[in-house]
């Protein structure tokens, strides 16, 4: 059964340094998203892009944040500068329905996360 | 308050036994989703109902939608220790955009 894939499964990083969290979306699928989860806490959406732009993000997704498509499988999520607050789980997520054919049938496929630490 | 709050928190039954959890919500929706996450692990999704639906099956999982109340349950049936997880409701707003609000969730523990 297809799955989203995400690498690596655990990021340690000093405070300050870039990390690129990387996912690989379902193939069909045309709609990402990511999200994050600290330690004890919801699940938070940070943002989605569709046809190699974002469509959405939240307020957490500040200036330090930003994704790309380098290529037609691979989805990235970059932090510039990491802050102690940054740590949590990362999850990326695929979807093959949207806006076309209306979010009543989106269903989101997320991927097992990334733990990032920064310490 | 938030959109999307399960209860309880937390949930503890023997293996065998029916575990029902609740979610409410504030905004209109276009559907209301299930999650399971295992401890520390990604999120699978179980069920979607869309706002114009009622009640949904799906092996041992039923769930219902009151848009009245702004109220969904999830009913796991014959639960199994395989089912200890947290469970999240998660939602999209009739606001047309594809990001999922989720709710605190409730822990359940099936004891064997």
């Amino acid at each position: 059964e297809p799955e989203v894939t995400q690498t690596p499964s655990h990021q340690v990083t000093q405070m300050g340094q870039e990390v690129i969290l990387r996912c690989v979306p379902i193939s069909n699928h045309l709609y990402f998203y990511w999200y994050r989860q600290i330690l004890g806490q919801k699940v938070e959406f940070l943002v989605s892009f569709y046809n190699n732009e974002i469509s959405e993000k939240s307020e957490i997704f500040d200036d330090q944040f930003s994704v790309e498509r380098p290529d037609g499988s691979n989805f990235t999520l970059k932090i510039r500068s990491t802050k102690l607050e940054d740590s949590a789980m990362y999850f990326c997520a695929s979807s093959e329905a949207g806006r076309q054919i209306g979010w009543a049938k989106n269903i989101q496929y997320f991927g097992a996360g990334t733990r990032l630490s920064v310490l | 308050s938030q959109q999307g709050e399960e209860d309880p928190q937390a949930l503890s039954i023997q293996e065998g036994e029916n575990a029902t959890m609740n979610c409410s919500y504030k905004t209109s929706i276009n559907n209301l989703q299930w999650y399971r996450q295992n401890s520390g692990r990604g999120l699978v999704h179980l069920i979607l109902i869309r706002s114009n639906e009622r009640e949904k099956h799906s092996g041992r999982l039923r769930v219902t939608l009151d848009t009245s109340k702004k109220s969904s349950s999830l009913l796991i049936t014959a639960s199994r220790a395989a089912d200890t997880a947290s469970y999240f409701c998660a939602t999209i707003l009739l606001s047309n955009t594809g990001k999922l609000i989720f709710g605190q969730g409730t822990t359940l523990q099936v004891k064997p």
